[in-house]
């Protein structure tokens, strides 16, 4: 069974206007690390955003934002007024505390196209 | 400069010659880990390796080796090149290979591997 899950392939949002980039999970594991990264066309891998599942709150940092659901197992990522340089691919990736070791799992990806 | 170093950037190959991709990283991080991106299956793990002499195979380890005799290095070796090893490839490293849920895994800047 797919851990992460990236329904949309790809978001089309203007240039100013918020969107949110779904991600879904899966696991038993109540001690767990959800974490967005950025991909860029020039293919480095930019980390966004943390969320642990014992947080209380939803993560933020700056313009990111994480919608955290832990009972319908989600964590959708939501940028607020979008930007050119926001074009990218994005990925959602979990780590699970019972694995032992440093493994993220990662989600197919969604690509978003900022336009002016 | 905190980094994780990969060479080359790009490599195009033919089949079945031997090549090496390296990783290198200059903070004294103790696990290192090689993922390959393919589209519409994001990343997936290839092989880690939690410390020096200490290695193990993660989910796609077929027609890979590594190996880890120093700290910083952790050099992903192709003996004998397929066409379906074509993909981008990330050397990830962290400070622990304990899976603290928060500790997030630091990122090369991808090869891009083409084999003919």
């Amino acid at each position: 069974a797919q851990k992460i899950t990236q329904t949309q392939p790809g978001m089309f949002v203007q240039e100013k206007e918020a969107v949110t980039l779904d991600c879904t999970y899966d696991t038993s594991d109540p001690s767990y690390g959800l974490f967005w990264y950025k991909q860029p066309s020039s293919g480095e891998m930019i980390f966004l955003i943390y969320q642990g599942s014992y947080d209380q709150q939803n993560a933020t940092e700056g313009r990111y934002s994480l919608n955290f659901q832990k009972a319908r197992k989600s964590a959708n990522l939501v940028i607020s007024a979008s930007q050119l340089g926001d074009s990218a691919m994005y990925f959602c990736a979990m780590r699970e505390v019972n694995t032992g070791f440093q493994k993220l799992v990662f989600g197919t990806g969604t690509r978003l196209l900022v336009s002016p | 400069e905190a980094q994780v170093t990969q060479n080359p950037r790009y490599l195009i190959t033919v089949t079945g010659k031997k090549l090496t991709v390296t990783c290198s990283q200059n903070m004294n991080h103790e696990y290192m880990s090689w993922y390959r991106q393919d589209p519409g299956l994001g990343l997936r793990q290839i092989y880690y390796s939690m410390n020096v002499e200490a290695t193990d195979k993660g989910d796609v380890p077929e027609g890979y080796k590594v190996s880890r005799k120093e700290k910083r290095n952790f050099p992903l070796i192709l003996e004998s090149p397929s066409p379906n090893q074509t993909s981008l490839y990330f050397c990830a490293s962290s400070l622990t290979p304990q899976a603290a849920t928060n500790e997030k895994l630091f990122f090369g800047s991808g090869t891009q591997l083409s084999v003919l």
